[in-house]
């Protein structure tokens, strides 16, 4: 079955400390990958997503990720926080099950930056 | 400027009530989608619909219905079927596949809450 799990569902970082947000995924063929953040009461918006080319992807607010095939993982990283960049943020994988562009998305992981 | 469009943003129902959430895009977007969204459950697809006059049910269909009667506009109504109708659902829009997909633009969500 196509997945995508986030292990962690809170992730405490100091605000000028390197923050990660895991991500794995399980799908049949060539994956595209996409990290959104949610704040609260509000939709979600996109930051990057991975769908060939380079293994790093930069995207929003100093977001990037890593792509590794090896470890079907999709890692959300920032140098350092910011006290702003507390909020939801969800993993998705296209489902590659059937024409559609359907995404499955992980269950979220809270970020939480102390000033 | 492009983008879609919930409403309303807070709604309450009544048991035993019908209910209709709005969600509206000028995008020109072929795809459009309902998630539910509760507490550290992620993003549970309800219905997609690719194209308009055409739909299918997601994961959690039980209780709601659609209907696309127009590429603008992706209505959801929760039915008095639904028993558990309290959370927070998001709307979403993409292009369809075979075309350059790059993830979803989401509404800003609607909470429904039973009283």
């Amino acid at each position: 079955a196509q997945s995508v799990a986030q292990p962690e569902d809170q992730v405490n970082v100091a605000e000028g400390n390197p923050l990660t947000v895991k991500c794995t995924y399980s799908v049949s063929g060539n994956p595209y990958l996409f990290w959104y953040v949610q704040y609260p009461n509000r939709g979600l918006q996109f930051l990057l997503k991975y769908i060939t080319g380079d293994n790093l992807v930069k995207g929003s607010y100093g977001f990037e990720a890593e792509f590794n095939k090896s470890q079907t993982s999709f890692h959300l990283k920032k140098p350092s926080a910011l006290v702003s960049d507390s909020a939801l943020y969800f993993c998705a994988v296209r489902d590659t099950g059937g024409a559609t562009n359907k995404l499955i998305f992980g269950t979220g992981t809270l970020l939480a930056v102390q000033p | 400027d492009g983008g879609i469009t919930q409403s309303p943003k807070y709604l309450f129902r009544k048991e035993g009530q019908n209910v209709t959430l709005s969600c509206e895009q000028n995008l020109n977007h072929d795809a459009m989608y309902w998630y539910r969204q509760d507490p550290g459950q992620g993003l549970r697809l309800i219905y997609y619909s690719q194209i308009v006059n055409d739909f299918q049910k997601g994961d959690i269909a039980e209780g709601y219905s659609v209907s696309r009667e127009k590429k603008e506009s992706f209505p959801l109504t929760v039915t008095s079927a639904q028993k558990n109708p309290t959370a927070f659902y998001l709307c979403a829009s993409s292009l369809p596949p075979g075309t350059a997909f790059g993830g979803y633009t989401f509404g800003s969500g609607t909470r429904l809450t039973v009283v």
